[in-house]
């Protein structure tokens, strides 16, 4: 089935550590995104990407790399300097030539 | 800038009852896009359903609707004969038209519906 597949889906990481949350995506869309969700703020905008090889800084990129090296693929690395890394991570990504957004399932970092 | 508000932080709703959704939002372009997104439990988000900018007429798929008010820049969500199933945060989101890099999803702050039996 076609579809946004994240994972981990639960990660937990140390103060200090490199984190990289995966994205793979078989729908053949161009366009990937990167959303955070924090409780009482919706979804704030970290990256995206409208081809390959090419990537956009979004609201609250300090702190995060992206890459996309492959059409399917568009992986988020949560650094240490991303000072409250803690949250509800979204990808989605979008078929050219639609406003709709397509989600994956999330995943949940946390910081010990 | 573009801002998206909704300004129902948790709603309840009977099952088999109506319940609506407010949503507000502030652009200055005139073609746009508007969607209403559901986040069950699960947190995977699903689209209800979206509305263009330059249609008059609301969208509607099955028990969902929309009121679009397109001077009031106001968007709303009517969900009729609620069920179980619908509990879930909602969440109302622009988008500016195609074209650019840069025609990102707004999103607003979500309302949490509740739907009792």
């Amino acid at each position: 089935d076609g579809g946004i597949t994240q994972s981990p889906k639960y990660l937990f990481r140390k103060e200090g550590q490199n984190v990289t949350l995966s994205c793979e995506q078989n729908l053949n869309h161009d366009a990937m995104y990167w959303y955070r969700q924090d409780p009482g703020q919706g979804l704030r905008l970290i990256y995206y990407s409208q081809i390959v090889n090419d990537f956009q800084k979004g609201d609250i990129a300090e702190g995060y790399s992206v890459s996309r090296e492959k059409k399917e693929s568009f992986p988020l690395t949560v650094t240490s300097a991303q000072k409250n890394p803690t949250a509800f991570y979204l990808c989605a990504s979008r078929p050219i030539g639609s406003g709709e957004l397509f989600f994956g399932e999330g995943s949940r970092l946390t910081v010990l | 800038a573009q801002t998206v508000t909704q300004s129902q932080p948790e709603m309840s709703v009977q099952e088999a009852e109506t319940v609506t959704l407010s949503c507000t939002y502030d652009t200055s372009e005139s073609d746009y896009y508007l969607f209403w997104y559901k986040q069950p439990p699960s947190r995977q988000m699903i689209l209800v359903i979206r509305q263009e900018a330059y249609k008059q007429q609301n969208a509607t798929e099955n028990r969902f609707s929309v009121n679009f008010q397109k001077a009031a820049k106001s968007f709303s969500l009517k969900i009729s004969d609620s069920q179980l199933g619908d509990a879930a945060m909602y969440f109302c989101a622009y988008r500016k038209s195609l074209g650019g890099a840069t025609n990102k999803l707004i999103f607003g702050t979500g309302t949490l519906l509740a739907v009792q039996p």
